[in-house]
């Protein structure tokens, strides 16, 4: 069965920093990865997702994310921290049936200035 | 063009009624999904309605039920509510239902159970 696991369940950086949010997934099949960003009191907003074309895929808002297999990883990452990033950030995979997203637990991004 | 639309935004219900969300997909989108995102949580999937029927239905009870509409509109119907029904309920809308498209989401249904 498919699952993701995010660690850390918060990070905190400084504005400018490198934002570093890590996902693994576990999935039998070739996966389709998603990144998904949840300001307070919104709904989820797609930053990126991986569908087995190029493994370094580049989102909205200056993110991007690298597949590997070897590593079943998809961290999620931005060379420059901004304000405005601080959300909460969810890693998802496409359960087996391509019916449903499973999603990790999040992970809460603090910047501080 | 509107994204998905949900109503109401925010209720508060007693232990034991029934409630009913309501969703409108994205113009064009078949696929209607729910989800149910505990505070401080990850979103879990409820069901997948894809041209009105039932695709995938995640690990609720059989006091969550939902349908689609010929418009692809969509409602989620909960029945003898809990006060761990409290949530946020969110829908999401894709393109005909293939696993690499994007799914899109609403801002949510704030549900509070007392």
């Amino acid at each position: 069965a498919q699952s993701v696991t995010q660690l850390g369940s918060h990070v905190s950086v400084s504005e400018g920093a490198l934002v570093l949010l890590r996902c693994n997934y576990s999935s039998s099949v070739p996966p389709y990865l998603f990144w998904y960003v949840q300001y307070p009191n919104q709904g989820l907003q797609l930053l990126l997702k991986y569908t087995s074309a190029a493994t370094l895929v580049k989102g909205i808002n200056g993110f991007e994310a690298e597949f590997k297999k070897s590593e079943t990883s998809f961290h999620l990452t931005k060379p420059s921290a901004h304000m405005s990033d601080a959300a909460e950030y969810f890693c998802a995979v496409r359960d087996q049936a391509g019916t449903a997203l499973i999603f990790g637990k999040g992970t809460t991004l603090s910047v501080s200035s | 063009d509107a994204g998905v639309t949900q109503s109401p935004t925010h209720l508060i219900k007693t232990r034991g009624q029934h409630v009913t969300l309501r969703c409108s997909p994205i113009s064009g989108h078949k696929s209607v999904s729910w989800y149910q995102q505990v505070l401080g949580q990850g979103p879990q999937f409820i069901f997948q309605y894809y041209e009105k029927e039932e695709r995938g239905r995640g690990n609720f009870p059989d006091r969550f039920s939902a349908r689609q509409f010929p418009n692809y509109s969509s409602e989620l119907n909960v029945n003898a509510l809990l006060l761990g029904d409290s949530a946020l309920y969110l829908c999401a809308s894709s393109l005909p239902d293939r696993a690499g498209n994007t799914i899109y989401f609403g801002e949510g249904s704030w549900l509070t159970v007392v």
